[in-house]
């Protein structure tokens, strides 16, 4: 597809389990990101990637949350010991390259439920 | 405080009128400024880039001062379609990841 696709699109799952979410992000595009966005705010940065590695993990919250992209393209963000507080919609976005003229793409989002 | 701030909204305005949006933002260092739309349950998407000389598109039209740290968002002759959050967007200091305002919803109503 022509777009930045996130799989699943919604997740529901229960206190304690382990998730993860999926980023097919734009072809070509190199630079990858991933936010969590809350009702009633604003998406939240937790991590990009420049290529395979991850270049700025700042913004994940605690060590429950890890983010892989082996081969430079799809990510994965992964979610242990999940806890209500999770629920949130996980946003993945794509751009061209990392700076600050690059716009940033987003995905349709993985709504994520826990229970 | 927050590192972007928004008009609280809700905007509710009819068909046809003229509506603004303001928007702070607290690091000097920012780099890039964008307005982003987001329609219930859907992702962001770019509505426009903000420069500092002030750009237009169509009936939007976005403005930047960055010695007061303030960024506008103008619509003219509201349309219906427009109804949706009206998302401040600024990239970090490092110029990557983008810091989002709360958004502000503007309801268009007939």
């Amino acid at each position: 597809g022509a777009g930045v696709s996130q799989t699943p699109s919604n997740k529901v799952t229960e206190k304690g389990k382990y998730v993860e979410l999926r980023c097919d992000p734009i072809s070509g595009h190199t630079a990858l990101y991933w936010y969590r966005q809350s009702l009633g705010q604003g998406p939240e940065f937790l991590i990009y990637f420049q290529g395979t590695g991850a270049a700025d993990d700042s913004g994940l919250p605690n060590d429950r949350f890890f983010a892989v992209r082996p081969e430079g393209s799809v990510s994965t963000l992964k979610i242990q010991r999940t806890e209500r507080g999770d629920s949130a919609v996980y946003l993945c976005a794509s751009s061209l390259r990392v700076g600050a003229k690059n716009i940033q793409y987003f995905g349709a989002g993985t709504r994520l439920s826990v229970l | 405080r927050k590192e972007v701030e928004q008009d609280p909204g809700p905007f509710n305005v009819p068909e046809g009128a003229t509506v603004a949006f303001n928007c702070t933002y607290s690091n000097s260092a920012s780099q890039s400024f964008f307005w982003y739309r987001q329609d219930c349950r859907k992702e962001p998407k770019l509505l426009m880039s903000v420069y500092s000389s002030g750009n237009e598109d169509g009936r939007f039209t976005a403005q930047l001062n960055r010695a007061s740290q303030y960024i506008s968002l103008l619509i003219r002759d509201s349309k219906l379609s427009d109804s949706a959050t009206y998302l401040c967007v600024v990239n970090g200091q490092a110029g990557t990841a983008l810091i989002f305002g709360k958004g502000t919803t503007l309801s268009v109503s007939s």
